[in-house]
């Protein structure tokens, strides 16, 4: 089956620095999401981003399929953007589920 | 977008026993997932529910433990059967979100098996 496979797995930052998190895909997907779950569990849907570049607030998302990898930018952290980032995909001829890597655990200090 | 109201959204059960999760949506879908979070791990897939047929399970996912019913368009729920404390986890319900593309969450169920 298809590989997901986040970097970095965890990340320390200071508030207001800047971090990437990266999404590397082993097959053709055709939908490819990025989620943010807080401490308490939620999944919040960051961005639909099959292919391009997307941008909202201080979050952009880039995803190039021909090269089957995701990047996911944060800018200026705060210490609500701790949590684990999610990147999950769907692949081309499967039933519709999501297959998840492992995720990036973002602890952000003030 | 799609919004799922999905209950309780955590309890602490005794061993042996059942606990069965709802998940309610504001709109009618094809098809509903049902995932489980064990501690520290990521998501992975139980099932998925269509309305009106038997769900499909994944490999290490069996009916007889998650029961999942369908019973319409809006809403589904699955059963953790004979839970032990190995079954505590998150467990999440998924559908397709046409409106904004890609796939919307229940907030979760936490549960904890003693």
């Amino acid at each position: 089956g298809i590989q997901v496979e986040q970097s970095p797995p965890d990340l320390i930052l200071q508030e207001g620095a800047n971090s990437t998190l990266r999404c590397n895909f082993s097959d053709s997907v055709n939908n490819l999401q990025w989620f943010h779950q807080n401490p308490w569990g939620q999944l919040i849907n960051l961005f639909y981003i099959p292919s391009g570049t997307k941008q909202n607030g201080r979050l952009s998302a880039t995803t190039v399929a021909t090269e089957r990898y995701s990047l996911l930018y944060i800018s200026s952290s705060q210490t609500t953007d701790s949590g684990v980032y999610f990147c999950a995909v769907v692949m081309w001829g499967s039933q519709g589920n999501l297959i998840f890597g492992k995720g990036t655990k973002l602890s952000v200090k003030p | 977008s799609a919004v799922i109201s999905q209950k309780p959204s955590r309890d602490i059960c005794q061993r042996g026993t059942s606990l069965t999760i709802q998940c309610q949506v504001d709109s009618q879908v094809t098809m509903m997932f049902w995932y489980r979070q064990q501690p520290g791990q990521s998501l992975t897939l139980i099932a998925t529910a269509n309305q009106g047929s038997e769900a499909t399970y994944e490999s290490g996912f069996v009916i007889d433990k998650f029961p999942i019913s369908r019973p319409n368009l809006t809403f589904s729920t699955l059963t953790v059967s004979n839970m032990s404390p190995e079954d505590s986890s998150i467990y999440l319900c998924s559908v397709m979100d046409r409106d904004v593309g890609g796939y919307t969450f229940g907030s979760g169920t936490r549960l904890t098996v003693v």
